[in-house]
């Protein structure tokens, strides 16, 4: 099956310090890539859509300032959080699909924890 | 808008079959996916279903009726693993997944 691969699984950093989650898909190429932030018991909120080679559409209310996304290659892309602050402690996870009718393959998440 | 509606949470016993519908409204329609999210994990993929019927994996169904907006995910012989929360998403005319909260399934012994 399709193996999307992402890192850090988890992360604590001071606040005003940047964070970078990479995420990979393994074995395939994925035209669009997602990241996703989910606080406790709540639902997953789509923060961006990337897509390889163009800059990403950010979900409304998401900083694009602040999540910085990089879409390198069809099968590598980058969430960074700039300047963390406690509020940004979160669940991140990452998906990604071969197209558009594709399921979207998770990575693991990645936990990140500003103090 | 775009809306999807599944119970919150559901209770069922080990070895026991369960029934999780989901009825949504999107604008457009191009498939309906089911995802299991385990606690504290990412969601990984159970079923996709494009045209109406069963779909059949396992000790997982799922079910799609476009006409009526519904699908329904039964799990049979349920076992203590399959505790998690699942996941509903239809996926609509832009192919963008709509995300409901998910049902909450808690199995008993």
């Amino acid at each position: 099956g399709a193996v999307v691969s992402q890192h850090p699984s988890r992360v604590i950093c001071k606040s005003g310090t940047s964070v970078k989650i990479e995420c990979r898909s393994l074995d395939f190429q994925a035209t669009t890539m997602f990241w996703y932030r989910q606080f406790p018991k709540q639902s997953l909120m789509l923060m961006a859509t990337s897509n390889e080679g163009s800059k990403a559409t950010y979900e409304q209310g998401v900083e694009k300032d602040k999540f910085l996304i990089n879409h390198a290659s069809l099968t590598l892309s980058t969430l960074t959080v700039t300047s963390a602050h406690p509020e940004d402690s979160s669940f991140y996870i990452c998906s990604a699909r071969r197209q558009e009718n594709s399921p979207l393959h998770f990575g693991n998440g990645t936990r990140l924890t500003v103090t | 808008g775009q809306n999807i509606d599944q119970p919150t949470e559901m209770t069922a016993t080990e070895g026991a079959i369960v029934q999780i519908n989901c009825t949504y409204q999107t604008s457009g329609f191009n498939g309906l996916f089911w995802y299991q999210q385990h606690a504290g994990e990412a969601p990984t993929f159970l079923s996709y279903n494009v045209l109406d019927g069963l779909e059949e994996k396992g000790r997982f169904s799922s079910f799609l009726s476009r006409s009526k907006g519904y699908s329904y995910l039964l799990l049979k012989e349920l076992q203590m693993k399959d505790s998690a929360s699942y996941l509903c998403a239809p996926l609509d005319s832009n192919y963008q997944l709509i995300w409901g909260a998910g049902t909450k399934l808690i199995i008993k012994p």
